[in-house]
């Protein structure tokens, strides 16, 4: 079964300054993966996936993930936060081999907070 | 164009009493999933259709929950006596299909009291 670890339930850091989220995953079979954000009272917004493509995946409102087989991390950055970052982020694995039947795994989700 | 649907937006009910949540997934999408986030167990998935089949009902919670979908689109997810624990806000997603990126709607937030 795959997991999803990730690294820190709460991050803080000041505006215009790097984001970095880790995620750490476990799977026995190449994974798809995604990380999703949440603003309160919403649901889920798709930020950008991995579908064994090329290894450095670009989202929207400008982050990107970068997948390490050898390392088994698809961490997410951004190169100057905003205040609008702030938010729930989640990581999440597929292995596909249910056909979906599994669907996705997440991660326990890291709070993001944006100092001014 | 038009996302996941979600109705109702927040449901309160009493103990023991059956609630029926419903989800419109995005149109020309094969594949239906409900999931469960709550502060205790996070994000959990409890069920998936591809067109009108649930291949694996094994996620649902108990037997007290139950889910459909007609006509390869609108779902429903019943819970029936409902339980305090049941409270949580239940999420659907659909996609085009298996391993491919999940499309969520807004939620709805069951408090049972």
């Amino acid at each position: 079964a795959q997991s999803v670890t990730q690294l820190g339930s709460h991050v803080s850091v000041s505006e215009g300054a790097l984001v970095l989220l880790r995620c750490n995953y476990s799977s026995s079979v190449p994974p798809y993966l995604f990380w999703y954000v949440q603003y309160p009272n919403q649901g889920l917004q798709l930020l950008l996936k991995y579908t064994s493509a090329a290894t450095l995946v670009k989202g929207i409102n400008g982050f990107e993930a970068e997948f390490k087989k050898s390392e088994t991390s698809f961490h997410l950055t951004k190169p100057s936060a905003h205040m609008s970052d702030a938010a729930e982020y989640f990581c999440a694995v597929s292995v596909g081999s249910g056909g979906g039947a599994d669907g996705l795994t997440f991660g326990k989700g890291t709070h993001l907070i944006i100092q001014p | 164009g038009a996302g996941v649907s979600q109705s109702p937006s927040n449901k309160v009910t009493e103990k023991g009493k059956d609630v029926e949540l419903r989800c419109d997934p995005i149109s020309g999408h094969t594949a239906l999933y409900w999931y469960r986030q709550s502060l205790g167990q996070g994000l959990e998935f409890l069920i998936y259709f591809q067109g009108n089949s649930a291949p694996d009902k094994s996620g649902l919670p108990s037997d007290r929950f139950s889910a459909e979908r007609t006509g390869g689109s609108v779902s429903t997810l019943t819970i029936q006596r409902t339980q305090q624990e049941d409270s949580a806000v239940y999420l659907c997603a659909s996609s085009l299909g298996a391993t491919v990126a999940q499309y969520f709607g807004p939620g709805t937030r069951l408090t049972v009291l």
